[in-house]
């Protein structure tokens, strides 16, 4: 079966950095998806990565080793704004998104 | 309308009524996607269409009709609603290819009772 699996809550302090960790089980892989989602709005996208490596865009980064099956996104810099839920998809061989259930970031003073 | 557009942002439905839950994209995308999200799990596919006149089932299709008359409308139709239906539904749409960046509706927040 495809599994995506990330942690269900993170807690981190403002001006700090954190790191979002998914691990992947997929038929076929077509790049994965980092996604942000504060609570009551939609998914918004932030990075994709499709090869392996670093991609750095801003005080967000995310990193992908495919042979893995796992990626992480790095928050530098933590602000209040960054509190949210930050959703892991990866595309199968149909380039159809298998999505984690989201991890919910706690971002305190 | 900018962007993509979902109607009704929220709606308490008698179960067994039929219910239409409206998308419309004006950034000419090929590709649809509707999503429900409950608590605890992933976005989960409902249906899909990767162009105009063309649908496809997702992981939970049981329940739901899509159509897609044209590219800029998405309509999911509940045909006889029941409870385990209450759920958050989001429309999406993307272009073809392979970094194929969803963008989504505002949702529609759906209790069947």
């Amino acid at each position: 079966g495809q599994n995506i699996d990330q942690p269900t809550e993170m807690t981190a302090t403002e001006g700090a950095i954190v790191q979002i960790n998914c691990t992947y089980q997929t038929s076929g892989f077509n790049g994965l998806f980092w996604y942000q989602q504060h609570a009551g709005e939609a998914p918004t996208f932030l990075s994709y990565n499709v090869l392996d490596g670093l991609e750095e865009k801003g005080r967000f980064s995310s990193f992908l080793s495919r042979s893995k099956g796992y990626s992480y996104l790095l928050l530098k810099e933590l602000q209040m704004k960054d509190s949210a839920s930050y959703l892991c998809a990866v595309g199968d061989s149909n380039y159809q998104l298998i999505w984690g259930a989201g991890t919910k970031l706690i971002i305190k003073p | 309308i900018a962007g993509i557009t979902q109607a009704p942002t929220s709606q308490i439905l008698a179960a067994g009524r039929r219910m239409t839950l409206r998308c419309t994209q004006d950034m000419r995308h090929n590709a649809m996607y509707w999503y429900r999200q409950d608590l605890g799990l992933g976005l989960r596919l409902i249906h899909y269409s990767n162009t105009a006149g063309t649908t496809g089932k997702g992981e939970v299709p049981d329940g739901y009709s899509v159509s897609r008359a044209n590219t800029d409308d998405f309509p999911l139709t509940l045909a006889s609603a029941v409870p385990s239906q209450t759920s958050v539904y989001f429309c999406a749409s993307s272009d073809n290819g392979e970094s194929t960046e969803a963008f989504f509706g505002q949702g529609t927040r759906l209790t069947v009772v």
